[in-house]
């Protein structure tokens, strides 16, 4: 079975500072992992994903997460916040070994930059 | 940027009555998601759907739930007799493969609240 926890309900960082969005993860193999962001009134937004390769992963906006296959964790970084990043992220969780394509997502963490 | 689009934003009904949730994939896409956010909760998947049957569905997607693609645009999720608990964020998503790896792309979502 597959599964995924964002320990985090809110993250509050001031603009200018680095962020770090928590995401835990657990699978049977090598999982594939994704992080999404929702801005209010819209929907679901890819951000970055790790399927293989580079533990470090860089995608949209700046932000980059780290596949720690020792801690089962994929966290959300960002080394500078814009207000602008204030949103709900998702963790998303896929165990290719199992018999289904379709991810499990967290619960989200609402991320708020404070001017 | 091609989106995924959903109709109506918001839907009120009373409980017991069918509501037909509409989504727009993108174009060129061959797979078809539904998922729900019962509010604070995570986000669930329902169902996928390609070449015109259903490839995979949760135990939440029972006989109440059921989901068509009418025309070549359009995929809608028709929920038959609505409980207060069917009160959620529904999102339709689509991707190019189903393989697991594939980003998903979201629509807005509709907002259902059931009276």
């Amino acid at each position: 079975a597959q599964s995924v926890a964002q320990p985090e309900d809110q993250v509050n960082v001031a603009e200018g500072n680095p962020l770090t969005v928590k995401c835990t993860y657990s699978v049977s193999g090598n999982p594939y992992l994704f992080w999404y962001v929702q801005y209010p009134n819209r929907g679901l937004q890819f951000l970055l994903k790790y399927i293989t390769g580079d533990n470090l992963v860089k995608g949209s906006y700046g932000f980059e997460a780290e596949f720690n296959k020792s801690q089962t964790s994929f966290h959300l970084k960002k080394p500078s916040a814009l207000v602008s990043d204030s949103a709900l992220y998702f963790c998303a969780v896929r165990d290719p070994s199992g018999g289904s394509y379709i991810p499990t997502f967290g619960r989200g963490t609402s991320l708020i930059v404070h001017p | 940027e091609p989106e995924v689009t959903q109709t109506p934003s918001h839907q009120v009904t009373q409980m017991g009555q069918e509501v037909i949730l509409r989504c727009v994939p993108i174009s060129n896409h061959l797979y078809f998601y539904w998922y729900r956010q019962i509010l604070g909760q995570k986000v669930e998947f329902l169902v996928s759907f390609y070449n015109n049957e259903i490839s995979e569905k949760s135990e939440i997607f029972d006989d109440q739930f059921s989901v068509e693609r009418p025309d070549g645009s359009n995929f809608t999720l028709k929920i038959r007799s609505t409980k207060l608990e069917d009160s959620a964020m529904y999102f339709c998503a689509s991707s190019e493969g189903v393989r697991g790896l594939e980003t998903q792309y979201f629509g807005p979502g509709t907002r259902l609240l059931v009276l």
